[in-house]
This record gives structure tokens, C-alpha cells and sequence, in this order.
């Protein structure tokens, strides 16, 4: 069967220091990966997704990186992070095909900026 | 622009009656709409799912309901249970947007005993 992992559970990181989530999955090949953030009073927003190794697409210019360095690795990454960083980051999966089968989402992980 | 709307942040029901959950949507290109179930410091969780084909999908104590003319669909739970009590987000895809969801805010559901 398939699983997600995605670490660490929480963060708390002071400004301007570095980001780094990883998420993997297991269990299949050539998932469709997925970074979404749900910010406090708002909804869940996709920020970066990818079908591929090193194929990246962001929706949301912002202080954010990914990168798919493996065919089961998603990393979200930040050089400098900011105070609207703060949010609660889901990583998510699918078959390439799958997207009518919904979305398989981490356990997510809550990052405070202080 | 919102392209997915739930215009109720919170929901409270009385156990075993029925809750009734709202979405609407402005992209008359989606055609697949989705609900997730969200218990806080967790993932969302896949709940129920109908295609634009249909105009009710259901599933236990989930019944979905599409009416693509109001561009509107909504979730009910009967009967409801205090597990219910969770975070709900509604979304939708299409296949112009390569099948990724977008999501509504949320409506966080209490079912109290």
C-alpha cells in the first residue's frame, strides 16, 4: 500500500533563517507531488507541484522554493524565511492519472516564524 | 479570485440530526469536485467525490449534491455523529488545471452530543 511521510510534525524557526520540509512517498512510481499551505484563516493553498523528477511548477510567487531531486522526494525549501511564512504545510500525492481519485496529503507540518 | 467559496467558517448540529455543508464555485471549466475532512495538527482525509456528469453521489451517511446551473454543491451528513466534528474543505479541478485541486476556506463542523 501507499503511504506519505512528511517531517518534521512542527518548526519554529526565527526570520530569516533557512527551510527545508521533505516529504516522501511509498509504495508507487511517478506520483504527481504536491506542496499546499494552509495559512491561519484561510484556505488550502497549492504552492508547488510536480510530475516529474526536477519538473517544478509554482502557483504562487513567493519566498518559497521546490525541488523533486528523486521520483519519490518532494522538498520545499526557503533561504531566508519570513513572518507570512508561517502556516501549516501539506505535502500531497496522486497517480498521474488520479487527480479523480483525490489527493493522499501527509501529515503535515506546522511552521511558526518568530 | 475565489474560485471555490464556503461562505460558512463554522457549522454547529445537534447529534443525529443532519448537517448540511455549502460550496460554490465560479469556474464553469471544473469538472470534478471533491470533499476533504481535516481534524486539526492532521491531513485532510478524502470523504466523497461526484463528477460534473452527476448531480448526487453518495456514500454511507455522505450524500453530494451538484447542481451545476447555481455552480453550487453541498455535503450531507445524516445522521451526525461528534466524530464528524471536523474541518470540511470542498474543492474542485478541471482538467484545464492539469486535475490540481483548488480549495475552499473551510467550514469547521461541531456535532454536539
Amino acid at each position: 500500500s501507499q503511504t506519505i511521510h512528511q517531517w518534521p510534525a512542527t518548526l519554529v524557526q526565527p526570520v530569516g533563517s533557512p527551510l527545508s520540509l521533505e516529504c516522501t512517498v511509498e509504495g508507487t512510481s511517478n506520483p504527481n507531488l504536491y506542496w499546499y499551505r494552509q495559512a491561519a484563516g484561510r484556505g488550502l493553498q497549492l504552492l508547488f507541484y510536480s510530475v516529474g523528477i526536477g519538473q517544478i511548477s509554482s502557483e504562487v510567487p513567493q519566498n518559497l522554493s521546490a525541488s523533486r531531486p528523486q521520483d519519490r522526494q518532494f522538498i520545499l525549501s526557503s533561504k531566508k524565511l519570513l513572518l507570512s511564512d508561517s502556516g501549516f504545510y501539506l505535502c500531497a500525492w496522486t497517480s498521474g492519472t488520479g487527480v479523480y481519485y483525490g489527493y493522499t496529503f501527509g501529515s503535515g507540518t506546522r511552521l511558526t516564524v518568530v | 479570485d475565489q474560485q471555490v467559496k464556503q461562505n460558512s467558517p463554522s457549522l454547529s448540529v445537534q447529534e443525529g440530526r443532519i448537517s448540511i455543508l455549502n460550496c460554490d464555485y465560479t469556474n464553469s471549466m471544473f469538472d470534478y469536485f471533491l470533499w476533504y475532512k481535516k481534524y486539526p495538527a492532521e491531513g485532510p482525509t478524502f470523504l466523497i467525490s461526484i463528477s460534473s456528469i452527476k448531480d448526487k453521489n453518495e456514500d454511507g451517511r455522505f450524500t453530494v449534491f451538484l447542481n451545476k446551473s447555481a455552480k453550487h454543491l453541498s455535503l450531507h451528513i445524516v445522521p451526525s455523529q461528534p466524530g464528524d466534528s471536523a474541518v470540511y474543505f470542498c474543492a474542485a479541478s478541471s482538467r484545464r488545471s492539469q486535475g490540481n485541486l483548488i480549495f475552499g476556506k473551510g467550514t469547521k463542523l461541531s456535532v454536539k452530543p
